[in-house]
């Protein structure tokens, strides 16, 4: 079946950069995604890259897929207290979406001054 | 307007009881989904549904039941609660074969 793992936590410090792993493991994974959830809030999209693409940039966001290895990542450039939350990973198969979204455990990333 | 919006926001009920949640989306999106959220931040599928099919997360006790009186709407029917059912729902959209989902701002389940 399909599974998607993140680590928990990750502490930056202000200012610096964060990077977010994910590893996923369905071949057919067509569309690789990362949301925000900030406490007590809904899921915001942050980005999404097509599996044809191994690198995408918006701002501040970068996000690096290795397709062979099933491996995707979130860069967040001179990361801020803002963004504090949990950065949810998640993969859409092949199915046309009707199956939705599979989403990793999220990772907490937390800021130090 | 709210793109996804689900009612209510908060819901405290007691054990055995059978409750609603409604999702409403004005996209014009094809299919619906309901997640849930525990209270680890896990977020699970439970079901997805367009106007031709039904796909229910094996996981899922049958005391949850999506219910869909039109495209735009898919509620969710909860019989005999228990105290696991504690969590937050998630009603997303999305246009069939898309990438884009579309979440609402979740219902915070409480069973007492």
């Amino acid at each position: 079946g399909e599974d998607v793992e993140q680590s928990l936590f990750l502490s930056v410090r202000e200012g610096d950069s964060s990077v977010i792993n994910c590893t996923y493991t369905d071949s057919s994974s067509t569309y690789l995604y990362w949301y925000k959830q900030e406490p007590g809030a809904g899921l915001q999209l942050l980005t999404y890259i097509f599996s044809n693409m191994d690198m995408k940039q918006d701002q501040r966001l970068t996000v690096l897929l290795n397709k062979k290895d099933k491996h995707l990542s979130l860069r967040i450039a001179d990361t801020q207290t803002g963004d504090s939350a949990i950065y949810f990973c998640a993969e859409r198969g092949s199915g046309g979406g009707a199956d939705g979204l599979t989403f990793g455990k999220g990772t907490h990333l937390i800021i130090q001054p | 307007d709210t793109a996804v919006s689900q009612t209510p926001k908060y819901l405290v009920t007691q054990m055995g009881n059978d409750k609603s949640i409604k999702c409403e989306q004005n996209l014009g999106h094809d299919t619906m989904y309901w997640y849930k959220q525990d209270s680890k931040k896990f977020l699970k599928i439970m079901f997805s549904y367009n106007n031709k099919e039904l796909i229910i997360n094996e996981t899922v006790p049958n005391r949850f039941s999506p219910k869909s009186p039109d495209k735009a709407h898919l509620n969710l029917h909860i019989n005999s609660l228990e105290l696991g059912d504690s969590a937050v729902y998630f009603c997303a959209s999305s246009p069939l074969g898309a990438y884009g989902y579309t979440f609402g701002s979740g219902t915070r389940l409480t069973v007492v």
